[in-house]
């Protein structure tokens, strides 16, 4: 089965610089990669996702890139702000038309940003 | 709110207790998940069913059980309950994985005393 390895798993930085997040997934036949936000307590939320025909996926801040030769796609967030402090999960799974199998996830990166 | 509603939000039961999660998920969305987490630790996928029928198992124990019913809610079956077993449960639904994202409900949080 598929399996997902996400670094760092924690990462700190000030207001204003960036952040980078890096996960490799191990099945190749995985084509559809999100990135989910939690916050303390709540539920995962969608922040931003690529598939396998696109290499890279930018949404303001934040940005998604996938190279699949290597098998690993990576976040990044620039300008960070206080309010992007959450845990960050990135995800794999092969989304065939047929419409099952399990999302994996990686074992999560803890972002703070110090004002 | 997105959508994926999860009854009941916080649950405190003893020791070999058995209990039962609600997700209603999406109007239209087909697949519905389950997700464990415990404290410090990653969402570990339990079971998703499509359209009524099991499609993807992962580490579930064999005291946990789900079911899907035709009207697409799902219910998630603890029993025998160890105080392991406390963590937050979500449901995700979506319509298929090829044509969008996942979208979670709020959580179940059960603690097991």
């Amino acid at each position: 089965g598929e399996n997902v390895e996400q670094h760092p798993s924690t990462l700190s930085v000030q207001e204003g610089d960036s952040a980078v997040i890096k996960c490799t997934y191990s099945d190749s036949a995985s084509n559809y990669f999100p990135w989910y936000k939690q916050e303390l307590g709540k539920r995962p939320q969608l922040i931003i996702d690529i598939r396998s025909n696109v290499g890279e996926k930018k949404d303001q801040r934040i940005a998604v890139t996938l190279n699949k030769t290597a098998k690993h796609f990576s976040l990044h967030i620039t300008e960070t702000q206080p309010e992007d402090s959450a845990v960050y999960f990135c995800a794999a799974i092969n989304a065939g038309g047929t419409s099952y199998g399990k999302l994996t996830f990686g074992q999560g990166t803890i972002l703070t940003v110090h004002p | 709110d997105s959508g994926v509603t999860q009854t009941p939000k916080h649950l405190i039961t003893a020791t070999g207790q058995r209990v039962t999660l609600r997700c209603s998920p999406r109007s239209g969305d087909l697949s519905v998940y389950w997700y464990q987490q415990s404290l410090d630790q990653g969402l570990q996928f339990l079971i998703q069913y499509y359209n009524g029928e099991e499609r993807a198992k992962g580490n579930i124990l064999e005291r946990f059980s789900a079911q899907q019913f035709p009207d697409l809610h799902s219910e998630l079956n603890l029993s025998s309950l160890e105080l392991g077993d406390s963590a937050l449960y979500f449901c995700a639904s979506s319509v298929s994985w090829a044509q969008g994202e996942a979208f979670f409900g709020q959580g179940t949080r059960l603690t097991v005393v």
